[in-house]
């Protein structure tokens, strides 16, 4: 059974738009990790939460962990092209370093 | 910033040989290194963790034998599928990490095998 689950597993929007990626564990995670893939290509490293309830941002992306540190969302706030490819969450759920992957949402930004 | 390389970042191999992917470090010390493997339009599932100057930790499933490890210095591991196959196809990505535990995981470009 799949251990993270995502939605949407593929989203379609208009440059401009605002979206949202959502990440759940039946688990209490001890980390989670957003990671951006380009088909065929390694993974960027986007943003990592740690504690419930904690956000970050970074440019027009913002990450929250709730406060049961079960679930994660990644908002894109304007959406560019740029910002197209696959989006991963990633859940460490053993403090040793592994990490369980959802499967992805592949985001498609339209001109 | 942590940058991760593999090499070679594509091969082609024929059934019954053994291919051997590198995994460096390019600007920090890597206690942890991370092997995973991705089917196409599949997510990434851990193969290995590997500790520098210890034996590997397969995961469930993935066989030791026929995905040797080798972590010999803090910027390098390699991965070895032996007697490779054509269901070993696959795209196999490392992650470097400075310590071991919850930190930062800088992940490589990926290696695309193709086995004929």
């Amino acid at each position: 059974s799949q251990e993270l689950e995502q939605s949407p597993q593929s989203l379609i929007v208009q440059e401009g738009k605002n979206l949202t990626i959502n990440c759940t564990s039946s688990k209490t995670l001890y980390g989670l990790y957003w990671y951006k893939q380009k088909y065929g290509e390694g993974l960027i490293f986007l943003m990592m939460l740690q504690k419930g309830g904690e956000e970050k941002s970074h440019e027009k992306i913002t990450a929250k962990l709730d406060e049961k540190k079960q679930q994660s969302s990644l908002h894109i706030t304007a959406s560019q092209p740029s910002h197209a490819g696959i989006y991963l969450c990633g859940a460490d759920k053993s403090s040793y370093g592994k990490l369980t992957f959802g499967q992805g949402t592949i985001l498609t930004v339209h001109p | 910033g942590a940058v991760v390389s593999q090499h070679p970042s594509r091969v082609i191999c024929k059934s019954g040989t053994s291919v051997k992917i590198e995994c460096r470090s390019l600007d920090f010390q890597a206690t942890t290194m991370f092997w995973y493997r991705q089917f196409p339009k599949k997510s990434l599932m851990l193969m290995a963790t590997s500790n520098e100057g210890s034996k590997a930790t397969y995961e469930q499933g993935v066989e030791k034998d026929k995905f040797l490890i080798n972590h010999a210095s803090l910027t390098l591991s390699t991965l070895t599928v032996t007697s490779a196959h054509p269901e070993d196809s696959s795209f196999y990505i490392c992650s470097a990490s400075r310590a071991s535990g919850s930190d930062e995981q800088f992940f490589g470009p990926g290696t695309r095998l193709t086995v004929l």
